[in-house]
């Protein structure tokens, strides 16, 4: 696979855990943040989006947090399975639809 | 299957030999992108396409080259790669107005 995920902070689950991935951005003007995952050896898959006038949008067995005093984003995952294992990246927009702008990632681990 | 394809998915080649790699969208996408990724600093920007015939530079643009003859292709040229040019490269599309980009497998180019 794409050895993208070297020098990335890891965090290890066990499978059925509830996990919680963390994001500081840098642009308090940013008016919309995507979660993205990417697997091994294959390109970034949009996970879930929130614009900046909510503080909690929920998918199927993901929540996105917004919290924009602290700027900081979190993509939480509830009972982790071992097809969760990925790097997963936020991203925010700085300005208009070509100003999307992505955090370094952290690694998930999920182990049995 | 709605997908953006990229070719080759590696690629070795030596410093100062011209390269493309190629991109393609079938989902008649007005915008294209192409990111690079290196490990801890997420995705930056190449280049960016809102239409036929529109191109400008993102990011990290010296080096590269794009063109945009046909909506559904995006290829990205190295005229004289280099070794800082080694990295992990991936082509998005999305609809021009949205924020959600659709990424490619990735091509892993390595310039020795």
């Amino acid at each position: 696979g794409e050895s993208v995920g070297l020098h990335l902070p890891t965090l290890s689950v066990q499978e059925g855990d509830n996990s919680i991935i963390n994001c500081a951005y840098s642009n308090s003007a940013s008016d919309y943040f995507i979660w993205y995952k990417q697997e091994s050896g294959k390109g970034p898959q949009f996970i879930i989006d929130i614009r900046s006038n909510m503080d909690k949008r929920q998918g199927q067995r993901v929540t996105v947090l917004l919290n924009k005093t602290v700027k900081h984003l979190s993509l939480q995952i509830a009972a982790t399975q071992p097809g969760d294992s990925a790097v997963y990246f936020c991203a925010e927009n700085t300005g208009g639809y070509n100003k999307l702008i992505f955090g370094a990632g952290t690694r998930l681990a999920v182990h049995p | 299957e709605a997908q953006v394809t990229q070719n080759p998915r590696y690629l070795i080649t030596v410093t100062g030999k011209k390269l493309t790699v190629t991109c393609s969208q079938n989902m008649n996408h007005e915008y294209m992108s192409w990111y690079r990724q290196d490990p801890g600093l997420g995705l930056r920007q190449i280049y960016y396409s809102m239409n036929v015939e529109v191109t400008d530079k993102g990011d990290v643009p010296e080096g590269y080259k794009v063109s945009r003859k046909e909506k559904r292709n995006f290829p990205l040229i190295l005229e004289s790669p280099s070794p800082n040019q080694t990295s992990l490269y991936f082509c998005a599309s999305k609809i021009t107005g949205d924020y959600g980009y659709t990424f490619g497998s990735g091509t892993r180019l390595t310039v020795v």
